[in-house]
């Protein structure tokens, strides 16, 4: 079966430009993350979405970012005005269970965007 | 916030030697420890991870533990194999089982030498 997909799976942009990373997660997976990684560093949690709402967005480096995910399964990360500083390796994970039931749920990560600002 | 110290950066091994992998966290109310494997393109993949109401938890040549008091919880793998070679990331949440708000290491490559 598909595992998370991401697309593109590189993104040149220039400094100031809009950017759109795609995120397709597992079927039938309700949660969705989206993390950021810096060349050499662990990932940064960005945003977290149960169905189609974002239940906790508290990673979002600020404004400029902004995800989506209007039928709760595909999810769209954009980004405004672009700096240098967001040029990193965006990860999307899905997990069928949001720990609900404090069961272990695993969450299954894409193999990232790698985006660069120049 | 939480923060999670990982030490060490880069680890050696030979083939069919243990490697010891070791992480601190910061916040109390972190109760959930899983560890991920990220291979060079991919995207980080889980291998075991353990809860704070368990001490250790084995699966075959991974093992975890977890120190509570210290707050320090450790990776374990036994008969090392070349395929082992990658980095690996710990992480901690206060989210009980929940990919919501990890909190990662910086990672420790580790190479197994044949």
């Amino acid at each position: 079966g598909a595992g998370v997909s991401q697309t593109p799976s590189n993104k040149v942009t220039e400094k100031g430009k809009y950017v759109e990373l795609r995120c397709d997660p597992i079927s039938g997976h309700t949660a969705l993350y989206w993390y950021r990684q810096s060349l050499g560093q662990g990932p940064e949690f960005l945003i977290y979405f149960q169905g189609t709402g974002a239940a906790d967005d508290s990673g979002l480096p600020n404004d400029r970012f902004f995800a989506v995910r209007p039928e709760g399964s595909v999810s769209t990360l954009k980004i405004q005005r672009t700096e240098r500083g967001d040029s990193a390796v965006y990860l999307c994970a899905s997990s069928p269970n949001p720990g609900r039931d404090r069961a272990l749920t695993e969450a299954f990560f894409g193999q990232g965007t790698r985006l660069t600002v120049v | 916030g939480e923060n999670v110290e990982q030490h060490p950066s880069t680890l050696s091994v030979q083939e069919g030697d243990s490697a010891v992998i070791k992480c601190t966290y910061s916040d109390s109310a972190s109760n959930y420890f899983p560890w991920y494997k990220q291979e060079l393109g991919k995207g980080p993949q889980l291998i075991i991870d353990i809860r704070s109401n368990v001490g250790e938890k084995k699966d075959q040549r991974i093992a975890v533990t977890l120190n509570k008091t210290a707050k320090h919880f450790s990776l374990h793998i036994t008969e090392t194999q070349p395929e082992d070679s990658a980095v690996y990331f710990c992480a901690a949440s206060p989210n009980s089982g929940s990919a919501r708000q990890l909190t990662f290491g910086s990672g420790t490559q580790l190479t197994v030498l044949p």
